[in-house]
């Protein structure tokens, strides 16, 4: 079946190291491609998106993301975390079919950054 | 606040009983979603919009779910003889299309409404 993996369900880190989620997708053709994050208390948010150009996407907060098109991946990195990216952090892939761009989400990584 | 808004925030029911929700989307977008997210996964697609034609709904949305956009500007979506398995966030996200892009823009959600059935 088509999907959206997140290899990662817990993640905990120190602040200051080194962050990397790892986002597969089994879609052909043509993706766009996103991640989320939800905040405690909070809804979703974009940390960021591809739909086309430089695979190197960078995002809010320092996040940025790398699409892989023969790996079908879209990787989630952060150089330095910090206690406030304590989150939820998920994938997403849309693309044109029946369902208009709905989103197909992985199941999320839960990250905790310690202080 | 110029967001998707959605209302209630919390809804407890018991079994049988039926619920509506409300989800007020971004002013000018014209698509709408709504999405079911249960604990420990991510969202999952129930049904879109675009104006006020409903254009796909999901397998997941059985027919005890129905969903409305009467003047394409805000949704409500119902369910009938709620079950303790229809417990669960639903979550309502808008978007746009700008210009000649062959692409909708990102999807923007709302706070979703926490759905617990007794």
């Amino acid at each position: 079946a088509q999907s959206v993996s997140q290899h990662n369900h817990h993640v905990i880190l120190s602040e200051a190291a080194s962050l990397e989620l790892g986002c597969n997708y089994s879609y052909g053709g043509t993706v766009n491609l996103f991640w989320y994050v939800q905040y405690p208390g909070q809804h979703l948010q974009l940390l960021l998106k591809y739909f086309s150009g430089d695979p190197l996407v960078k995002g809010i907060k320092g996040f940025e993301a790398e699409f892989i098109k023969s790996k079908f991946s879209f990787n989630l990195r952060k150089p330095s975390v910090q206690w406030s990216d304590t989150a939820e952090y998920f994938c997403a892939v849309s693309r044109l079919s029946n369902s208009g761009y709905a989103l197909n989400f992985g199941k999320g990584t839960s990250l905790l950054v310690t202080p | 606040d110029t967001g998707v808004s959605q209302d209630p925030r919390h809804k407890i029911t018991k079994r049988g009983q039926n619920v509506t929700f409300r989800c007020d989307p971004i002013s000018e977008h014209n698509r709408l979603y709504w999405y079911r997210q249960t604990l420990g996964q991510g969202p999952e697609f129930l049904t879109y919009f675009q104006n006020e034609a409903q254009l796909e709904k999901s397998r997941l949305l059985s027919d005890r779910f129905s969903a409305e956009r009467p003047k394409g500007s805000f949704s409500t979506l119902e369910i009938q003889r709620t079950e303790q398995g229809d417990s669960a966030m639903y979550l309502c996200a808008s978007s746009f299309r700008t210009g000649n892009t062959l692409y909708y823009n990102e999807q923007f959600f709302g706070p979703g409404t926490r759905l617990t059935v007794l």
